[in-house]
């Protein structure tokens, strides 16, 4: 099974109108969550870090459920400039070894 | 300029050659990581060095060895490259007490 799993999609959304992935992890030990965000053929850059209170930057809003063990990031009002891959990571344990998602692939379509 | 930079951006390589990937950074972190990633799966960690004198190996360090020559360098070798080492590989650098880790362009690596 794997540690951190993620919906590959594509998610073909609409301009502008609201797009939610989730993703799951399976070490209920896990201390830390993050959302990056890869471009085609780029490098992943940090987009948000997920907190236990839940986080809001902008359109972008994403949350933890550690009862069920998976994050959430919710993208309203979405731009085209909003297609990428969101991956999803998990930090494990105090060593900072982070474990990747695979990644959802959002494509906003105009 | 970019703080991560790797070298080269793209090679093709032959199976048994020896190949290395360089990895510089201005950023003064003190941590650098190794990934390689493949089509439908997540970055997986190779190596990963908290300083200079530290090296600790990762998820999939088989076939690879690394060399951090000063805080700003973390080179990546391939002892005898074969087609299943064909992959996109990342660079990345990190701060002790942060957890954000910021990431190089990548090198695209096809091994024949």
């Amino acid at each position: 099974r794997k540690e951190v799993e993620q919906d590959p999609g594509p998610f073909n959304v609409p301009e502008g109108a609201t797009v939610a992935f989730n993703c799951t992890y399976s070490n209920s030990a896990s201390q830390s969550f993050f959302w990056y965000r890869q471009d085609c053929r780029k490098e992943p850059k940090l987009l948000m870090s997920v907190y236990s209170s839940g986080n809001e930057d902008g359109r972008f809003t994403a949350q933890l459920n550690r009862a069920s063990q998976y994050i959430s990031l919710l993208i309203r009002d979405s731009k085209l400039s909003d297609s990428a891959t969101y991956l999803c990571v998990v930090n494990e344990g105090s060593n900072y070894q982070l474990i990747w998602g695979a990644g959802t692939k959002l494509i906003i379509k105009p | 300029d970019a703080d991560v930079t790797q070298t080269p951006r793209n090679r093709i390589t032959k199976t048994g050659k020896r190949i290395m990937l360089e990895c510089s950074q201005t950023k003064g972190h003190d941590r650098m990581y190794w990934y390689r990633q493949d089509p439908g799966l997540g970055l997986r960690l190779i190596y990963y060095s908290f300083d200079v004198k530290d090296i600790n190996k990762g998820e999939i360090s088989d076939g690879y060895s690394v060399s951090r020559q000063a805080q700003a360098k973390f080179s990546l070798s391939l002892e005898s490259a074969i087609p299943n080492q064909t992959a996109l590989y990342f660079c990345a650098t990190g701060l002790t007490g942060g957890e954000t880790q910021y990431f190089g362009p990548g090198t695209r690596l096809l091994v024949l």
